[in-house]
């Protein structure tokens, strides 16, 4: 089993949709949970930084961690074309998921 | 600000060949400086690690070897190349203070194809 896992997709939504991205991991001593966005051909940005549980956001953003579940989860609401990327979910700075591809159809 | 170089940004050698892949880091001061390799459908992994000039850590053992010369350099190399190292290459830095809780600032990566 995999440290973490991420459902690769693709996902296909239209402009405006609502978009939940999800990770699931094993190990329940993680304490720090990030996601960063990869555009085709460029290396990842981060987008959110997490510590244990609870929410957090930042603008159309929001990331969820559920320790108790060990699965965390990024909201992108209204989203827009420019999302269409890689996002991908880490762990304790080293864990990473494979990430799921994201279109955004205008 | 911080940015981050990586060259090249494409590279297509031949099986058996060397490698060398550089990476340098300005506007900060002792980094942490990171290797990764992002094969598709395999998320990143990380290679190799250095908190300082001369210091490396190897994360997973294969034919490849890092390398940190000056305090924000960071090269990457292979005596000879496999066709299974192709993938892409990412080198990221941080600021210095103790995992797990770094964020990390990853450069543009090089596309390595073994042929």
């Amino acid at each position: 089993q995999k440290e973490v896992e991420q459902d690769p997709g693709p996902l296909s939504v239209p402009e405006g949709a609502i978009v939940s991205l999800n990770c699931t991991y094993s190990n329940s001593a993680f304490q720090y949970f990030m996601w960063y966005r990869q555009y085709s051909r460029k290396g990842p940005e981060l987008l959110m930084y997490t510590y244990s549980s609870g929410n957090k956001e930042d603008g159309r953003f929001t990331a969820q961690v559920d320790k108790s579940s060990k699965y965390i989860s990024l909201f992108i609401r209204d989203s827009q074309p420019s999302d269409s990327a890689t996002y991908l979910c880490a762990m304790d700075q080293f864990y990473f998921g494979t990430g799921t591809s994201l279109t955004v159809i205008p | 600000s911080q940015t981050i170089h990586q060259w090249p940004a494409t590279l297509v050698q031949p099986v058996g060949s060397p490698l060398s892949l550089e990476c340098t880091v300005e506007g900060t001061s002792n980094p942490n400086l990171y290797w990764y390799r992002q094969a598709a459908g395999r998320g990143l992994q990380l290679l190799f690690y250095s908190v300082g000039i001369g210091q490396i850590s190897s994360e997973v053992p294969q034919n490849l070897s890092a390398s940190r010369p000056q305090d924000r350099q960071f090269i990457l190399s292979s005596k000879k190349l496999l066709l299974s190292d192709s993938g892409f290459y990412l080198c990221a830095w941080s600021s210095g203070g103790i995992p797990p809780a770094e964020t990390q600032y990853f450069g543009p990566g090089t596309r390595l194809l073994v042929l």
